[in-house]
């Protein structure tokens, strides 16, 4: 079965600095990866999937297929940018997700 | 467009209490997804359903049992609510398997 793991429950940063929210995953087969967010008092929404490549918020992630891992960066953290991140994993031939225990980042000014 | 409606927000009841939650969207999707948030425990599928009358277990069925009678709703029952089903619950629903899920304001329960 599918496993995603997110080591720190919680991570704080202070404005302007870089920042890496860390997700590794196992599956045998060819996984799909997402990361959501939920801010405070709003509804879980997706940030970016690994298939779209694109940079969302100034939010990357690359999946290394290597290590397993599919970790959430940008370069300069914002205070908006404090909340909840989920990983995801999705089989490709399923629908189903499976989350993360999720980190809480937080953004200091 | 709401999007993912559920109902009620909040609920306390007491164990041995049965409720329903009901999930409602508006997107026309088939998929739709009941979840519990746990602190520490991430995001667990209680139940999905990828189409009208299909229901299927996810990680965490037992205690639940939920209904898909009409497209739009996705309907969670619980028959005897245990403390241990305290948690916030989460509606999703999806176009299809590869589309992303949409989520609902969730359902904060807690069983006393």
């Amino acid at each position: 079965a599918q496993r995603v793991t997110q080591p720190e429950k919680l991570l704080s940063v202070f404005k302007g600095a870089p920042v890496e929210l860390k997700c590794n995953y196992s599956y045998s087969g060819s996984p799909e990866l997402f990361w959501y967010v939920q801010y405070s008092r709003q509804r879980l929404q997706l940030l970016l999937r690994h298939i779209s490549r694109e940079s969302i918020k100034g939010f990357t992630a690359d999946l290394n297929k290597g290590e397993t891992s599919f970790h959430l960066k940008k370069p300069f953290a914002q205070e908006e940018d404090s909340a909840m991140y989920y990983c995801a994993l999705k089989v490709r031939s399923g629908s189903r997700l499976t989350f993360g225990e999720g980190t809480q980042l937080t953004v200091n000014p | 467009n709401a999007g993912v409606t559920q109902t009620p927000k909040f609920r306390v009841l007491k164990t041995g209490q049965s409720m329903t939650l009901l999930c409602a969207q508006d997107m026309n999707h088939e998929y739709m997804y009941w979840y519990r948030q746990d602190p520490g425990m991430g995001l667990r599928l209680i139940h999905y359903s990828v189409g009208e009358g299909t229901t299927a277990k996810g990680e965490v069925p037992d205690g639940y049992n939920v209904s898909r009678l009409k497209k739009q709703n996705f309907l969670l029952g619980l028959e005897s609510a245990a403390p241990s089903q305290t948690s916030v619950y989460f509606c999703a629903s999806s176009s299809g398997s590869e589309q992303p899920q949409h989520f609902g304001d969730g359902t904060r329960l807690s069983i006393l």
